[in-house]
Protein backbone atom coordinates (compact mmCIF):
# COMPACT_ATOMS: atom_id res chain seq x y z
CA UNK A 1 0.00 0.00 0.00
CA UNK A 2 1.12 3.24 -1.11
CA UNK A 3 1.81 5.78 2.17
CA UNK A 4 3.60 8.94 2.88
CA UNK A 5 4.86 9.36 6.33
CA UNK A 6 5.80 12.74 7.70
CA UNK A 7 6.54 13.92 10.84
CA UNK A 8 3.96 15.71 12.83
CA UNK A 9 6.10 18.70 13.80
CA UNK A 10 9.34 20.78 13.43
CA UNK A 11 10.57 23.81 14.27
CA UNK A 12 13.80 25.90 13.65
CA UNK A 13 15.03 29.51 14.45
CA UNK A 14 14.43 32.83 12.42
CA UNK A 15 16.61 33.01 9.64
CA UNK A 16 18.27 28.99 10.08
CA UNK A 17 17.52 26.42 7.76
CA UNK A 18 15.01 23.21 8.03
CA UNK A 19 15.04 20.05 6.77
CA UNK A 20 11.56 18.28 6.35
CA UNK A 21 11.03 14.19 5.65
CA UNK A 22 8.80 12.29 3.83
CA UNK A 23 8.87 8.51 3.72
CA UNK A 24 7.77 6.54 1.15
CA UNK A 25 6.29 3.28 1.93
CA UNK A 26 8.14 0.04 1.00
CA UNK A 27 7.77 -0.76 -3.08
CA UNK A 28 7.64 2.63 -3.73
CA UNK A 29 10.82 4.11 -3.10
CA UNK A 30 11.12 5.20 -6.90
CA UNK A 31 8.35 7.77 -6.76
CA UNK A 32 8.17 11.05 -7.43
CA UNK A 33 6.57 13.34 -4.89
CA UNK A 34 5.45 16.80 -4.62
CA UNK A 35 5.30 19.47 -1.84
CA UNK A 36 2.52 21.82 -1.12
CA UNK A 37 2.96 24.96 1.54
CA UNK A 38 -0.53 25.73 3.45
CA UNK A 39 0.00 29.05 5.51
CA UNK A 40 -2.65 29.49 8.38
CA UNK A 41 -6.56 29.54 6.77
CA UNK A 42 -5.14 29.62 3.35
CA UNK A 43 -5.28 26.81 0.58
CA UNK A 44 -2.23 24.99 -0.06
CA UNK A 45 0.29 26.24 -2.45
CA UNK A 46 2.25 23.76 -4.59
CA UNK A 47 5.99 24.07 -3.52
CA UNK A 48 7.91 21.70 -6.25
CA UNK A 49 7.83 18.23 -7.84
CA UNK A 50 10.90 15.86 -6.28
CA UNK A 51 11.84 13.49 -8.29
CA UNK A 52 13.43 10.00 -6.79
CA UNK A 53 16.94 11.31 -8.26
CA UNK A 54 16.78 14.23 -6.16
CA UNK A 55 16.48 16.79 -9.16
CA UNK A 56 13.09 19.02 -8.75
CA UNK A 57 11.25 21.64 -10.09
CA UNK A 58 9.39 24.36 -8.45
CA UNK A 59 6.30 25.93 -8.42
CA UNK A 60 5.63 29.38 -9.76
CA UNK A 61 7.21 32.41 -7.83
CA UNK A 62 8.67 29.74 -5.36
CA UNK A 63 11.80 31.27 -3.73
CA UNK A 64 15.62 29.66 -3.91
CA UNK A 65 15.02 29.41 -0.31
CA UNK A 66 12.84 26.38 -1.11
CA UNK A 67 14.46 23.18 -2.34
CA UNK A 68 14.13 19.14 -2.69
CA UNK A 69 16.85 16.30 -2.05
CA UNK A 70 16.29 13.17 -2.14
CA UNK A 71 18.07 9.59 -0.18
CA UNK A 72 16.40 5.65 -1.68
CA UNK A 73 12.68 5.82 -0.13
CA UNK A 74 13.39 9.63 1.47
CA UNK A 75 12.02 12.86 -0.06
CA UNK A 76 13.62 15.64 2.01
CA UNK A 77 12.14 20.05 1.80
CA UNK A 78 14.67 22.21 2.97
CA UNK A 79 13.97 26.13 3.81
CA UNK A 80 16.58 27.99 4.08
CA UNK A 81 17.03 31.64 5.50
CA UNK A 82 13.85 30.66 7.17
CA UNK A 83 11.09 33.95 7.56
CA UNK A 84 8.05 34.18 9.72
CA UNK A 85 6.05 33.47 7.08
CA UNK A 86 7.09 30.11 6.34
CA UNK A 87 5.44 29.01 9.44
CA UNK A 88 2.67 26.66 7.90
CA UNK A 89 1.97 23.26 7.26
CA UNK A 90 3.87 21.45 4.51
CA UNK A 91 2.17 18.05 2.86
CA UNK A 92 4.21 15.90 0.50
CA UNK A 93 1.69 13.84 -1.90
CA UNK A 94 2.17 11.61 -4.34
CA UNK A 95 0.08 9.81 -7.63
CA UNK A 96 -1.52 6.21 -6.79
CA UNK A 97 -3.18 4.43 -9.59
CA UNK A 98 -5.41 6.21 -12.01
CA UNK A 99 -4.10 9.63 -10.51
CA UNK A 100 -5.62 9.10 -7.36
CA UNK A 101 -4.11 11.00 -4.72
CA UNK A 102 -2.15 10.28 -1.76
CA UNK A 103 -0.99 12.68 1.00
CA UNK A 104 1.15 12.23 3.78
CA UNK A 105 -0.33 13.73 7.49
CA UNK A 106 1.80 16.82 6.75
CA UNK A 107 4.71 18.59 9.14
CA UNK A 108 3.78 21.72 10.84
CA UNK A 109 7.18 23.87 11.14
CA UNK A 110 7.24 26.28 13.81
CA UNK A 111 9.39 29.28 12.70
CA UNK A 112 11.18 30.56 16.46
CA UNK B 1 -4.83 31.14 -13.70
CA UNK B 2 -7.63 31.08 -10.80
CA UNK B 3 -9.72 28.49 -8.94
CA UNK B 4 -12.93 29.70 -6.70
CA UNK B 5 -14.62 27.42 -5.15
CA UNK B 6 -18.58 27.93 -3.85
CA UNK B 7 -21.56 26.05 -2.54
CA UNK B 8 -20.59 24.94 0.64
CA UNK B 9 -22.89 25.40 3.86
CA UNK B 10 -24.90 23.39 6.49
CA UNK B 11 -26.59 20.58 6.07
CA UNK B 12 -28.19 17.71 7.60
CA UNK B 13 -26.82 14.11 7.87
CA UNK B 14 -28.18 11.95 5.15
CA UNK B 15 -28.78 15.32 2.72
CA UNK B 16 -26.88 16.62 -0.53
CA UNK B 17 -24.99 19.54 -1.13
CA UNK B 18 -23.55 20.33 -4.45
CA UNK B 19 -19.73 22.76 -4.16
CA UNK B 20 -18.47 24.14 -7.53
CA UNK B 21 -15.01 25.02 -8.87
CA UNK B 22 -14.95 27.89 -11.48
CA UNK B 23 -11.79 28.71 -13.21
CA UNK B 24 -10.40 31.34 -14.99
CA UNK B 25 -7.12 31.16 -17.12
CA UNK B 26 -7.58 27.83 -18.40
CA UNK B 27 -10.44 25.33 -19.57
CA UNK B 28 -11.70 22.41 -17.83
CA UNK B 29 -12.27 20.65 -21.04
CA UNK B 30 -8.74 20.05 -21.44
CA UNK B 31 -7.05 19.83 -18.22
CA UNK B 32 -7.31 17.10 -14.99
CA UNK B 33 -9.24 18.34 -11.98
CA UNK B 34 -9.09 17.41 -8.44
CA UNK B 35 -10.95 17.75 -5.67
CA UNK B 36 -8.93 17.61 -2.58
CA UNK B 37 -10.63 18.09 1.08
CA UNK B 38 -9.62 18.89 4.63
CA UNK B 39 -11.41 18.00 8.02
CA UNK B 40 -11.25 20.49 10.79
CA UNK B 41 -8.18 20.36 12.32
CA UNK B 42 -6.67 17.50 9.93
CA UNK B 43 -4.74 17.21 7.27
CA UNK B 44 -4.94 17.03 3.20
CA UNK B 45 -7.24 13.87 1.86
CA UNK B 46 -7.69 13.21 -1.90
CA UNK B 47 -11.45 12.98 -3.08
CA UNK B 48 -11.82 12.91 -6.73
CA UNK B 49 -10.08 13.32 -10.08
CA UNK B 50 -11.45 14.01 -13.62
CA UNK B 51 -9.67 13.82 -16.37
CA UNK B 52 -9.66 15.93 -19.22
CA UNK B 53 -11.85 15.52 -22.18
CA UNK B 54 -9.11 14.56 -24.75
CA UNK B 55 -8.08 11.62 -22.35
CA UNK B 56 -11.50 10.45 -22.04
CA UNK B 57 -13.42 11.98 -19.26
CA UNK B 58 -12.79 9.42 -16.18
CA UNK B 59 -13.80 9.78 -13.02
CA UNK B 60 -12.34 8.63 -10.23
CA UNK B 61 -12.94 9.13 -6.50
CA UNK B 62 -11.62 7.97 -2.85
CA UNK B 63 -12.91 4.83 -1.58
CA UNK B 64 -14.69 6.79 1.24
CA UNK B 65 -16.79 8.85 -0.90
CA UNK B 66 -17.07 6.02 -3.97
CA UNK B 67 -21.11 5.93 -4.71
CA UNK B 68 -21.77 8.99 -3.13
CA UNK B 69 -19.97 11.74 -4.15
CA UNK B 70 -20.06 12.69 -7.94
CA UNK B 71 -17.48 14.86 -10.45
CA UNK B 72 -18.59 16.65 -13.44
CA UNK B 73 -17.92 19.37 -15.35
CA UNK B 74 -19.77 21.91 -17.42
CA UNK B 75 -17.14 23.11 -19.70
CA UNK B 76 -19.11 26.43 -21.32
CA UNK B 77 -19.16 27.69 -17.79
CA UNK B 78 -15.65 26.92 -17.12
CA UNK B 79 -17.23 24.91 -14.23
CA UNK B 80 -16.54 21.74 -12.36
CA UNK B 81 -18.73 20.31 -10.14
CA UNK B 82 -18.90 17.66 -6.89
CA UNK B 83 -22.19 16.47 -5.74
CA UNK B 84 -22.41 15.04 -2.73
CA UNK B 85 -24.90 12.54 -1.42
CA UNK B 86 -25.56 10.81 1.88
CA UNK B 87 -23.61 13.09 3.77
CA UNK B 88 -22.52 11.63 7.25
CA UNK B 89 -20.31 14.19 9.66
CA UNK B 90 -17.24 12.37 8.39
CA UNK B 91 -17.91 14.41 5.25
CA UNK B 92 -17.59 17.97 7.76
CA UNK B 93 -14.42 19.25 5.75
CA UNK B 94 -12.93 22.35 3.85
CA UNK B 95 -13.23 21.45 0.26
CA UNK B 96 -10.78 22.40 -2.51
CA UNK B 97 -10.04 22.19 -6.27
CA UNK B 98 -7.00 21.99 -7.43
CA UNK B 99 -5.71 22.12 -11.55
CA UNK B 100 -3.35 18.56 -12.06
CA UNK B 101 -1.10 20.21 -14.66
CA UNK B 102 1.22 17.04 -17.05
CA UNK B 103 4.61 18.38 -17.08
CA UNK B 104 7.69 16.19 -17.22
CA UNK B 105 5.77 12.61 -16.84
CA UNK B 106 3.85 13.82 -14.31
CA UNK B 107 0.97 15.33 -12.97
CA UNK B 108 1.35 18.49 -10.69
CA UNK B 109 -1.41 19.91 -8.30
CA UNK B 110 -0.10 23.18 -9.46
CA UNK B 111 -2.65 25.81 -8.88
CA UNK B 112 -5.53 25.10 -5.70
CA UNK B 113 -8.51 27.36 -5.04
CA UNK B 114 -9.02 29.10 -1.52
CA UNK B 115 -11.79 26.25 -0.78
CA UNK B 116 -14.98 25.70 0.62
CA UNK B 117 -16.92 24.86 4.29
CA UNK B 118 -18.82 22.00 3.95
CA UNK B 119 -20.62 21.39 7.70
CA UNK B 120 -22.54 18.19 8.09
CA UNK B 121 -24.43 18.70 11.37
CA UNK B 122 -28.17 17.99 12.64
Amino acid sequence: QLVLTQSPSASASLGASVKLTCTLSSGHSTYAIAWHQQQPEKGPRFLMKLNYDGSHTKGDGIPDRFSGSSSGAERYLTISSLQSEDEADYYCQTWGTSLSGVFGGGTKLTVL
Amino acid sequence: VQLVESGGGLVQPGGSLRVSCTVSGFAVSSNFLSWVRQAPGKGLEWVSTIYADGSGGSRYYADSVKGRFTVSRDNPKNTVYLQMNSLSIEDTAVYYCARATYRRSWYELDYWGQGTLVTVSS
